[in-house]
Order: structure tokens, then C-alpha cells, then sequence
């Protein structure tokens, strides 16, 4: 049974660093066609992919965010951790953690609960 | 990047109506297409993956369907608990990118 969750602050300052963590049981990321990704859901808008990660640690990221994610795993922990540099009040969003569904293409057939950082000084 | 047009943004129907929501994509995805429902403070849910293939578990009334850049969600009998709102995401070519969604209501 495939289960993720992420973890993080609620509420950050603008300019600060959000850190979040997603830590996953149920499948390893060491397996040969494995992902994780992270996609965020601003109140009440669409969903956005932000970033994923694949077993061999390569990385893929949103050219919209400028440079400012970075995403990380320990396999050992079964743990994916994303940072956003510079955060803004419009990055207030519920965060998801993702799994990837199969070695193609890139479907997600199971989510983390979400976590809802609020971005205000 | 892919841009995905989904529409409508919003329906109305009843239980029982057959529903067809469509997702364009900017160009050739290679049918990556994926459908999810998602429910007010819940998760997405997949729905259908690779254009045409139904999760595991989801409701034989969802179908599928399209190929390169145009597809098509269809619910052929809609019930209660399928008002939601739908997104596409075309899982191709980083950046991987959703649809805006449509919101099916109850009329």
C-alpha cells in the first residue's frame, strides 16, 4: 500500500525559505522507473506541477519559478524534500506530494494529503 | 511549454446526463493524457491515464478518449458523488502541465 504525507510550516514569511518534506512508504525510490513530484494548488485556482524527481536522481523542475525550487531525495528515509527560495504571498498554496504512476509517461495515481503554507509577514 | 485548454470551465447537469468535458493540448503529447477528479479540500483522484485507460478502481462510466492533441473525458451517466472538478495533465514532456479545470455542477 502506497502512502505519502507531506510535512512543513503552515505559515512562512515573505522572502523566507519553504522548506517541505513528503516522506513515502510502500514503494522505494531506488526502483528502476520510480518518481516523485510535488505540484501546489493556490485557494480556490488550478493545479501546478512544480517539480519531480526520478529514481536515478535526476531532476525536472518549473521554468516558471525562476530558479527558485529544489528538490531532494534520501532514499534511505524514503523522503523527498522540496525547497522554494524567496517566498511570496501568490505561492500561498496547498502542497502535494505525488507518485508516479509507471515507468511512462507521467501520471499520478497517488497523493499525499496536501499541506496549506500561508505566505504573510 | 505545453499549454493545456480545457473546457468548459463550469457545466450544469443532472444525475443521470451524459457529460463530455475536452482538454487540448498545444502540441503532440503522444497520448500522455491523464484525467483526475478532485473534491473540495481533498486530494485529486485519477481518473484515467494514457488517454484512454481507466485507474484501478474508478467507476466504468468514466471513459477516455483522443489522440495527439485533442481528447475527451466522457461520464456517461452522471451520478451524486461525480460532481467535482476535472483536470488534464498532459504527462509527455517536463514541464508537465494541467488543464484550468472544469467544474461540474448540479443543475
Amino acid at each position: 500500500q502506497i502512502t505519502l504525507k507531506e510535512s512543513g510550516p503552515t505559515l512562512v514569511k515573505p522572502t523566507q525559505t519553504l522548506t517541505v518534506t513528503c516522506t513515502f512508504s510502500g514503494f522505494s525510490l531506488s526502483t528502476i522507473g520510480v518518481g516523485v513530484g510535488w505540484i501546489r494548488q493556490p485557494p480556490g485556482k488550478a493545479l501546478e506541477w512544480l517539480a519531480h524527481i526520478y529514481w536515478n536522481d535526476a531532476k525536472r523542475y518549473s521554468p516558471s519559478l525562476n530558479n527558485r525550487l529544489t528538490i531532494t531525495k534520501d532514499t534511505s528515509k524514503n523522503q523527498v524534500v522540496l525547497t522554494v527560495t524567496n517566498m511570496d504571498p501568490v505561492d500561498t498554496a496547498t502542497y502535494y506530494c505525488a507518485h508516479r504512476r509507471g515507468p511512462t509517461g507521467w501520471a499520478v495515481d497517488y497523493w499525499g494529503q496536501g499541506t496549506l503554507v500561508t505566505v504573510s509577514s | 511549454d505545453i499549454q493545456m485548454t480545457q473546457s468548459p470551465s463550469s457545466l450544469s447537469a443532472s444525475v443521470g446526463d451524459r457529460v463530455t468535458i475536452t482538454c487540448r493540448a498545444s502540441q503532440s503529447i503522444n497520448n500522455y493524457l491523464n484525467w483526475y477528479q478532485q473534491k473540495p479540500g481533498k486530494a485529486p483522484k485519477l481518473l484515467i491515464y494514457d488517454a484512454s485507460s481507466l485507474q484501478s478502481g474508478v467507476p466504468s462510466r468514466f471513459s477516455g478518449s483522443g489522440s495527439g492533441t485533442d481528447f475527451t473525458l466522457t461520464i456517461t451517466s452522471l451520478q451524486p458523488e461525480d460532481f467535482a472538478t476535472y483536470y488534464c495533465q498532459q504527462g509527455d514532456s517536463s514541464p508537465l502541465t494541467f488543464g484550468g479545470g472544469t467544474e461540474v455542477e448540479i443543475k
